[in-house]
């Protein structure tokens, strides 16, 4: 079983829709969560990160349901420069506290 | 700033070559890690080191070796290259392993033949 799941898309959506991403871990004692971004051919970049009382910044929320292991990341008013992969992240909860990376969610905002 | 910068960004290997991939920070963070990105598969931790002079194995350690031996610079090397090695790397640092952000580099595209 894959520490991180993630819905690979891709996610083809107009410009000002809503879109959300949800993505699972399977480790209950993880305590970081992260949703980072990652451009075509470029490195991931940290979007946000995912607070058991869920965040917002912008026209991004996060939001954290430890009891059912699962992460979700919401879209408002897609742009064009949106479109991009992105990466859920979660921590091993060892003592270097590593990284698990998703295989990532591809969105397409269309003009 | 320069962050973390990866050397080179290209880079195409015969089967049984060696190279070292560079990898340094100037944002003197303490944790930096190795990882490889394959289609499907999401980034995979190869190697990580929590500070100069400590350096472990990550999910797919095997072919790669690395050393810490300041807390600027984390070299990747590959010992024998082979097929299996095309990726896309990225180097990775910061201040206190998977609770903080990580800063990645702009990665190096490997072509094993």
């Amino acid at each position: 079983r894959k520490e991180v799941e993630q819905d690979p898309g891709p996610f083809n959506v107009p410009e000002g829709a809503t879109v959300a991403f949800n993505c699972t871990y399977s480790n209950s004692a993880s305590q970081s969560f992260f949703w980072y971004r990652q451009d075509c051919r470029k490195e991931p970049k940290l979007l946000m990160s995912v607070y058991s009382s869920g965040n917002e910044d912008g026209r991004f929320t996060a939001q954290l349901n430890r009891a059912s292991q699962y992460i979700s990341l919401l879209i408002r008013d897609s742009k064009l420069s949106d479109s991009a992969t992105y990466l859920c992240v979660v921590d091993d909860q060892t003592g270097a506290n590593n990284l698990f990376f998703g295989t990532g969610t591809r969105l397409t905002v269309i003009p | 700033n320069a962050g973390v910068t990866q050397t080179p960004k290209f880079q195409v290997l015969k089967t049984g070559q060696s190279m070292t991939l560079q990898c340094a920070q100037d944002m003197n963070h303490e944790y930096m890690s190795w990882y490889r990105q394959d289609p499907g598969m999401g980034l995979r931790l190869i190697h990580y080191s929590v500070g100069a002079g400590i350096t472990d194995q990550g999910e797919v350690p095997n072919g790669y070796n690395v050393s810490r031996s300041t807390t600027e610079d984390f070299p990747l090397r590959l010992l024998s290259a082979a097929p299996s090695q095309t990726s896309v790397y990225f180097c990775a640092s910061s201040t206190g392993g998977g609770v903080t952000e990580a800063f990645f580099g702009q990665g190096t595209r490997l072509t094993v033949v």
